[in-house]
C-alpha cells in the first residue's frame, strides 16, 4: 500500500532563508507524488507533481521537490522564504486501484518570521 | 477551469440531526471524493464514487453515507450527527482522462453541538 510520512508537523524559518519540508514515501513501485498547499481559510492548491519523468520537479511560487528513490524521499524546498509562504503543506501519494485515490500526509505548518 | 462547489461554507448542527453536505462539479468528471480534514491528521478519505450510483468506502466511512444520483452531484450524509464529526469536509473531483487532474472544493466547516 502506498503512504507518505511528513517528518515535521511545524517548521519555522526567517524570511529570506531556505525552506525544507520533508516527506518520505512508502510504495512497492514507482509512485506518483504531489505537494499541495493550503493557506488559512483557503482551498487546497497544487504546488507540483512527480509522475516518473524528471526527478527534480519545479512547481509554482519558486518551490521544487526532488524524488530520491534510494532514500524514498520527496522533500519540498525553496531557496528563499517569503511571508506569503506561511501555510500548511501536504505531501500526497496516489493510491492506485479503483478511483486512484489521493492519500495525504498529516501536514506541515510553515511559519515565516521577519 | 473545473469548478467544485460545496453548498455551505459553515454549518452548525445539533447532535442526532441528519446532515447533508452537497458537492457539485461542472466538468463532467467521473470520479468524486469526500475527505475530512482534522488538525494533525491531514485529509482522510471517507467515500468516493467513480460513476453515477457507484460508491466505495474510503478509510473512515463509519457514521457516513453518500449518494450520487447525478454525475455532477455527490452528497455526503451524516445519518445521526455526533460531536466527533465536527470537522472540515472537502469534496474533490477528477476525470478519467487526466490521471492527475484533481480539483478540490473550498470546504464546509461543520460544527456539531
Amino acid at each position: 500500500a502506498q503512504s507518505v510520512t511528513q517528518l515535521d508537523s511545524h517548521v519555522s524559518v526567517s524570511e529570506g532563508t531556505p525552506v525544507l519540508l520533508r516527506c518520505n514515501y512508502s510504495s512497492s513501485y514507482s509512485p506518483s507524488l504531489f505537494w499541495y498547499v493550503q493557506h488559512p481559510n483557503k482551498g487546497l492548491q497544487l504546488l507540483l507533481k512527480y509522475t516518473s519523468a524528471a526527478t527534480l520537479v519545479k512547481g509554482i511560487n519558486g518551490f521544487e521537490a526532488e524524488f530520491k528513490k534510494s532514500e524514498t524521499s520527496f522533500h519540498l524546498t525553496k531557496p528563499s522564504a517569503h511571508m506569503s509562504d506561511a501555510a500548511e503543506y501536504f505531501c500526497v501519494v496516489i493510491k492506485t486501484g479503483g478511483g486512484n485515490k489521493l492519500t495525504f500526509g498529516t501536514g506541515t505548518q510553515l511559519k515565516v518570521e521577519l | 477551469d473545473v469548478k467544485v462547489t460545496q453548498s455551505s461554507r459553515y454549518l452548525v448542527k445539533r447532535t442526532g440531526e441528519k446532515v447533508f453536505l452537497e458537492c457539485v462539479q461542472d466538468m463532467d468528471h467521473e470520479n468524486m471524493f469526500w475527505y475530512r480534514q482534522d488538525p494533525g491528521l491531514g485529509l482522510r478519505l471517507i467515500y468516493f464514487s467513480y460513476d453515477v450510483k457507484m460508491k466505495e468506502k474510503g478509510d473512515i466511512p463509519e457514521g457516513y453515507s453518500v449518494s450520487r444520483e447525478k454525475k455532477e452531484r455527490f452528497s455526503l450524509i451524516l445519518e445521526s450527527a455526533s460531536t466527533n464529526q465536527t470537522s472540515m469536509y472537502l469534496c474533490a473531483s477528477k476525470g478519467n482522462v487526466d490521471y492527475y487532474g484533481y480539483t478540490f472544493g473550498s470546504g464546509t466547516r461543520l460544527t456539531v453541538v
